[in-house]
């Protein structure tokens, strides 16, 4: 099984393109999460997802949108790139709302 | 808002020695709390979940204590190795059901031959 996989793992945007990351899992899982992490800080959850066609917002969701139009794919697209969101994204998945979460390697997106 | 707290600063040890890791909380009584490990350029990866009726968790050379009173939990790495060396992260769920996880910036442990 590959678990929780992301793509792209590398991106460099200008001021104002748009992006879409994408997020595949294969363990049948019904919860997704995208998060950001920044130097010093923890992760911070931007959008989550607990089933298939559900998406909502996270704690910093603000210039982030995503679509789950399949179970295993959880998307996070970024409408028009600012510098402020250069971070190190993270895709995870969870059976269930009690349980641990599985991490993608993450994608590295710096905004210039 | 809520608030984790794990030591800022990084954990040195020497090899063999017990390696234990601080997370306080505020504003929050979560149903459960979870560590993970996280190495340089890599996704945390799970380790233990401790639910709040649970006052211990072991995992082979892990250990986990979770005081709700204390709004607290220490993670224990027992006859530690240079391959435990890595960021540690604590994450509380505040949701009550859905994952959502707030983390804890993380504590690097650095284990010394």
């Amino acid at each position: 099984n590959a678990g929780v996989t992301q793509t792209p793992k590398f991106r460099v945007l200008k001021t104002g393109q748009s992006m879409t990351l994408l997020c595949a899992q294969d363990m049948n899982h019904e919860y997704m999460y995208w998060y950001r992490q920044d130097p010093g800080m923890g992760l911070r959850l931007i959008h989550y997802s607990v089933g298939e066609g559900t998406t909502a917002k996270g704690e910093v969701p603000d210039g982030y949108n995503v679509s789950r139009l399949k179970k295993q794919n959880f998307l996070l697209g970024l409408e028009s790139a600012a510098p402020s969101q250069t971070s190190v994204y993270f895709c995870a998945s969870s059976s269930t709302g009690t349980t641990e979460a599985f991490f993608g390697q993450g994608t590295r997106l710096t905004v210039v | 808002s809520q608030k984790i707290e794990q030591n800022s600063e990084a954990l040195n040890i020497q090899e063999g020695k017990t390696a234990t890791l601080t997370c306080n909380y505020t504003n929050y009584s979560p149903a459960y709390l979870q560590w993970y490990r996280q190495d340089p350029g890599r996704g945390p990866v799970f380790l233990l979940l401790i639910r709040e009726n649970e006052k211990e968790k072991r995992k082979e050379r892990l250990k986990v204590t979770f005081d709700t009173t204390l709004k607290q939990s220490l993670f224990h790495i027992t006859a530690s190795q240079p391959a435990d060396s890595a960021t540690y992260l604590c994450a509380l769920d505040t949701s009550g059901g859905y994952n959502k996880l707030i983390f804890g910036a993380g504590t690097r442990l650095a284990v010394h031959p």
